[in-house]
């Protein structure tokens, strides 16, 4: 899956806990993403970055931090994790803008929040 | 603000038939508009893309019709194949200094009986 890794796969966290999700990329693409994915709102676009230390936000940016300080992981911090956070996450890359190269995506993160 | 709208939510095809969804965008400045297919448990990966000099593009059974007039745009799926049941997401990214921000639609779950 174009080298991405996201990392947990699954996890249950609690109301009002940080929670960190991890992607990680082998292919040295310069453009990183994250989206979050619910039923009805297909996929939408919480932050990306487009080089180490240069991100910015997306449609649904509330609630959430973005950190890139290599090129091959862009760290995703919910700092407080509310209900309406529950959702499926997905890292995507590319290795130019999206109108030049294609997205790839990572096999996602499914979190829940009590 | 959803800038990409998606129809059908869902579509049932017997084998060997037609699917087709639909996608209506708003903002002329997009330039580029991929399709993405998501299998259960997957990321989405792109199926086949359409900029907007052309009305029409075709990869096998699958086919993009483009209507720059009426900002709307469609994907054909020929002789529909039971492995063909996944998600379909249409898409569209403006180019120039967008960086890269690709604006999903709502998804349609594409079901093809045997």
């Amino acid at each position: 899956d174009a080298g991405i890794t996201q990392s947990p796969r699954h996890k249950v966290t609690e109301t009002g806990t940080p929670v960190t999700l991890r992607c990680h990329q082998t292919e040295n693409h310069r453009y990183m993403y994250w989206y979050r994915q619910d039923p009805g709102h297909g996929l939408r676009l919480i932050h990306y970055s487009y080089g180490v230390k240069d991100t910015d936000k997306g449609e649904v940016s509330d609630g959430y931090s973005v950190s890139r300080s290599k090129t091959e992981d862009f760290l995703l911090t919910l700092e407080s994790a509310t209900s309406s956070q529950t959702s499926v996450y997905f890292c995507a890359i590319s290795e130019s803008s999206p109108s030049l190269s294609p997205l790839h995506f990572g096999n996602g993160t499914r979190l829940t929040v009590t | 603000q959803q800038q990409v709208k998606q129809s059908p939510q869902s579509l049932i095809v017997q084998k060997g038939g037609i699917s087709i969804i639909n996608c209506a965008y708003e903002n002329t400045a997009f330039d580029y508009f991929p399709w993405y297919q998501q299998f259960p448990g997957k990321g989405p990966a792109l199926l086949i893309a359409i900029r907007p000099d052309v009305s029409e593009k075709k990869e096998g059974r699958f086919t993009i019709s483009f209507n720059k007039s009426a900002k709307q745009f469609s994907l054909h799926i020929m002789d529909s194949q039971p492995g063909d049941s996944a998600t379909y997401f249409c898409a569209a990214v403006a180019g120039g200094t967008s960086y890269g921000k690709l604006t999903f639609g709502q998804g349609t779950i594409l079901t093809v009986h045997p």
